[in-house]
């Protein structure tokens, strides 16, 4: 099954970028890696999915090396409300196992 | 509807009663998933459903915990004779598809489930 690694928490400021990494080092041929945010009292909501190399939306950037053990989240010019939970998922359908996570905290 | 539904928002019970969640996932969504979450951790996943085929239930932490689900719509999740460490957020995910790897998960508000 595959797993996957975050650091537990990061600490950043207005209008700072972050970068969060997640290690998946299982990974399989064909999962493809999938970021999620969560808010308190929420369910999560996905941010962004890729494959390989990058992917950028209105929200934020997945960088996904050759070797797709890993991957980064990147939001650009982070505001207070981007305090949240963020989680990485890697895995086909199914038994879809989220790790613990990485709380954001964005100061004023 | 437009978004996954979970009912009750709130639930309180007693020790050694039985309570029942529910889910409707998003209307044409053939997968739906079930996880709870404990307070300050992450999810943990209990079970899955995938069409017609036979769901995985290999997350189900003990036999006191069933869930059934109507063909591709309302699914429940019954957990019998409750204790208090199942106490948590239960949270229902639908996706369009599945297995092909790029499913996107769409979670409702969850139901928090609350054992005196």
């Amino acid at each position: 099954l595959a797993k996957t690694t975050q650091p537990i928490s990061m600490d950043s400021y207005e209008g700072q970028e972050v970068n969060i990494t997640c290690s998946h080092n299982n990974i399989a041929t064909n999962d493809y890696i999938t970021w999620y945010q969560q808010f308190p009292s929420q369910g999560p909501r996905f941010i962004i999915q890729g494959y390989k190399t990058k992917v950028t939306n209105e929200v934020a950037s997945l960088f996904i090396p050759a070797d797709r053990k890993s991957s980064t989240l990147s939001l650009p010019r982070v505001s207070l409300s981007d305090t949240a939970v963020y989680y990485c998922l890697s895995g086909l359908g199914g038994k879809l196992i989220f790790g613990q996570g990485t709380e954001l905290s964005v100061k004023p | 509807g437009a978004g996954v539904s979970q009912s009750p928002s709130n639930k309180v019970t007693e020790k050694g009663k039985d309570v029942e969640l529910r889910c409707d996932p998003i209307s044409g969504h053939t997968a739906l998933y079930w996880y709870r979450q404990r307070l300050g951790q992450g999810l943990e996943f209990l079970i899955y459903f995938q069409g017609n085929s036979a769901p995985d239930k290999s997350g189900l932490p003990s036999d006191r915990f069933s869930a059934e689900r109507t063909g591709e719509s309302v699914s429940t999740l019954t957990i019998q004779r409750t204790q208090q460490e199942d106490s948590a957020v239960y949270l229902c995910a639908s996706s369009l598809n599945f297995g092909q790897g790029s499913e996107k998960l769409f979670f409702g508000s969850g139901t928090q489930l609350s054992v005196l």
